[in-house]
């Protein structure tokens, strides 16, 4: 079994709706982050979350929120998606502790189209 | 933020072909550089992190090599097999963050 799972993996909605992406691990990290990819611009981290009670913004966080349910599990949310939202999100841990390299395990991705 | 280049966007070559391609990072607060290699419809997986100046690291048929003080890091992927087609990402880590370049999508022809 996949140790960082998003659900769902494809999703098709309509411009305004509020749409959920979740994402859930096994692998006991305390780091989670979502991030999303469009062509030709990378990865770029849209919120990232060290614990439980702890949640920060990244690059591009307007237009999105986030629910660190638990350890396990990170939520990010669309309140009212537009177009310009189309991506592929990944979700990502890690079990970086103090100061040290950060090797993150991403999930298999969720295609979102807004039309 | 940082910013992170990856060159070429896109290769081309043949199986058996050697090849390389870059990834140019600011050099300064940096902590590490990372690889990861991404399959279509697979999720990235991590390939290499390195840290000090000069590092170098293998795994079977690629390596890496990292020069911290002018930004840049080289992958090379010593005779290419198709199943090395992938689009390879880095990763510049600065403190609480991982900031990536857009990739290099590599396709090697049989």
């Amino acid at each position: 079994d996949a140790d960082v799972t998003q659900t769902p993996r494809n999703r098709i909605t309509k411009t305004g709706k509020r749409i959920m992406l979740e994402c859930s691990q096994t692998k006991g990290h305390d780091r989670m982050y979502w991030y999303r990819q469009d062509p030709g611009l990378g990865l770029r981290l849209i919120y990232y979350s060290f614990d439980v009670k702890d949640i920060n913004k990244g690059e591009i966080s307007d237009g999105y929120s986030v629910s660190r349910q638990a350890q396990a599990k990170f939520s990010l949310s669309l309140e009212s998606a537009i177009p310009n939202q189309t991506a592929l999100y990944f979700c990502a841990t890690s079990d970086l502790m103090g100061m040290s390299t950060d090797t993150q395990y991403f999930g298999p991705g969720t295609r979102l189209t807004v039309l | 933020i940082l910013n992170v280049e990856q060159s070429p966007q896109s290769l081309h070559v043949q199986e058996g072909d050697s090849t390389n391609f870059t990834c140019s990072f600011p050099s300064s607060n940096f902590y590490a550089l990372h690889w990861y290699r991404w399959e279509t419809a697979k999720s990235p997986e991590a390939l290499f992190v390195m840290t000090l100046n000069g590092d170098e690291k293998k795994k079977g048929r690629i390596s890496a090599t990292l020069n911290t003080k002018e930004g840049y890091s080289y992958l090379y992927i010593k005779g290419s097999q198709p199943e090395d087609s992938a689009t390879y990402l880095c990763a510049s880590q600065a403190a609480r963050q991982l900031t990536f370049g857009s990739g290099t999508q590599l396709t090697v022809l049989p």
